[in-house]
């Protein structure tokens, strides 16, 4: 079974830290990677989304992976308390279809003023 | 600034009634897909729809399930005799093309369903 793992967390930053959530899925061949956020009772948000190894930056977020470990990684940099919601990572499995998103668990981010 | 609209927002029923969930997608998406969040669990693909016809229902359970997008009006998930298991959020998202990836699918804000 194709499975994306996170820790659920919660994890508590203090405002103006980072913030470091991480991610690892099962599917060698998955081929796309997003981080969504989740505030609650609310929709997921897509927040970033990445295809290559490395790192991908946008605004305050940074989002890294490395295919060879499996592993995808949403850095959160000068954390405000807006920030806290549970985030999503999410791939695409490979023989699937591209709208066919693998969400984990979430891991639910506290910021602390 | 229609995004994907869902209602209703929360849904409670009994165990053995039938529930309704209905999502008219994004203005000019013509392909919608329903996600369901059991609690304490990741959303899971339930099935992609286009207009009349249902394109991929891998996700969706063999029994008491249905879906429809049908040429006029909002696509609907329905489940029939409701069971306490089925008390999730359900989500529905639209895109514009079938072939959109995860950074052009927009959610909507889900619906509720508790089953009492």
């Amino acid at each position: 079974q194709k499975e994306v793992e996170q820790n659920s967390g919660p994890l508590s930053v203090p405002e103006g830290a980072i913030a470091s959530l991480n991610c690892t899925y099962s599917d060698r061949g998955s081929q796309s990677f997003f981080w969504y956020r989740q505030y609650s009772g609310k929709s997921p948000e897509l927040i970033m989304f990445i295809y290559s190894n490395g790192d991908k930056e946008d605004g305050r977020f940074t989002a890294q992976l490395n295919k060879a470990s499996q592993y995808v990684s949403l850095l959160i940099r000068d954390s405000q308390p807006s920030d806290s919601a549970t985030y999503l990572c999410a791939v695409t499995p490979s023989g699937a279809g591209s709208y066919q998103l693998t969400f984990g668990k979430g891991t639910k981010l506290s910021v602390i003023p | 600034n229609a995004g994907v609209m869902q209602n209703p927002r929360h849904l409670v029923r009994r165990r053995g009634q039938e529930a309704r969930l209905r999502c008219s997608p994004m203005k000019g998406h013509s392909h919608v897909y329903w996600y369901r969040q059991l609690p304490e669990e990741g959303l899971k693909f339930m099935v992609y729809l286009q207009k009349e016809n249902i394109i991929d229902e891998s996700g969706m359970p063999k029994e008491r399930f249905s879906a429809e997008f049908p040429k006029e009006g909002p696509s609907i998930l329905r489940i029939q005799q409701v069971v306490r298991g089925d008390s999730a959020a359900y989500f529905c998202a639209s895109s514009q093309s079938g072939t959109d990836s995860g950074n052009t699918i927009y959610f909507g804000e889900g619906s509720w369903l508790t089953v009492v």
